[in-house]
């Protein structure tokens, strides 16, 4: 079956630092889609990437599809404490399948 | 509009008893879905369905797991006999359609002892 892999799993970062997550999908994807969970609480859409090298921006948050439509990241610039949380990319394949998560990738933010 | 709703918010059984969880998704959204979330396997999709129907089921770990639709304003997702290894958070998600963005719920927290 499709499966979505998301590195890196965790990310320390100081306040102000850029940040970045990478997500690479075993077959090529209708659409990718990014969620953002806070501790403690539920996955929260971004944002939906559907073209082949499409780039989104979203303030700070800047997302990236690539162009054989098999990987997707996201960065931040200059994280803020209210980043904190866990970020995940979902791939639709299409066909009768749903979404498939990555792991997500925890970002902690040091003041 | 209130968002998806989830019943019970947390959930302490022990091992053996049966648990149902309830759903109730977005009014005008058509697709649900049944997620379970733990540390170890990340975010895993149990089933979905399109207009109260099925249409793939294959994230159901085992028999002891069942869920129903019997109208597109509710789900349950009912684990019996419970195991502590089922132990998770559980969350609903309801979408217009499948290829669009995913609304979740709050999730309910489950614990088997």
């Amino acid at each position: 079956g499709q499966q979505v892999m998301q590195i890196p799993q965790y990310q320390h970062v100081q306040e102000g630092e850029d940040f970045t997550t990478y997500c690479n999908s075993s077959t090529t994807l209708s659409n990718i889609q990014w969620y953002k969970q806070r501790p403690g609480g539920h996955p929260v859409f971004l944002i939906q990437l559907v073209k082949s090298g499409e780039v989104k921006k979203q303030k700070r948050l800047t997302f990236q599809f690539g162009e054989a439509k098999k990987n997707s990241s996201l960065h931040i610039t200059a994280t803020q404490t209210t980043d904190v949380g866990t970020y995940f990319c979902a791939g639709l394949s299409g066909g009768a399948d749903g979404l498939t998560f990555g792991k997500g990738t925890h970002l902690i933010i040091q003041p | 509009d209130a968002g998806v709703i989830q019943s019970p918010r947390h959930e302490v059984t022990e091992m053996g008893q049966e648990v149902t969880l309830r759903c109730k998704p977005i009014s005008g959204h058509n697709s649900l879905f049944w997620y379970r979330q733990t540390m170890m396997r990340g975010l895993e999709l149990l089933i979905y369905f399109n207009n109260n129907v099925p249409i793939d089921d294959s994230g159901m770990p085992e028999d002891r797991f069942s869920a129903k639709m019997p109208n597109a304003s509710f789900s349950t997702l009912k684990i019996q006999p419970s195991e502590p290894r089922d132990s998770a958070v559980y969350f609903c998600a309801s979408t217009v359609a499948s290829a669009y963005e995913q609304y979740f719920g709050p999730g309910t927290r489950l614990t088997v002892t």
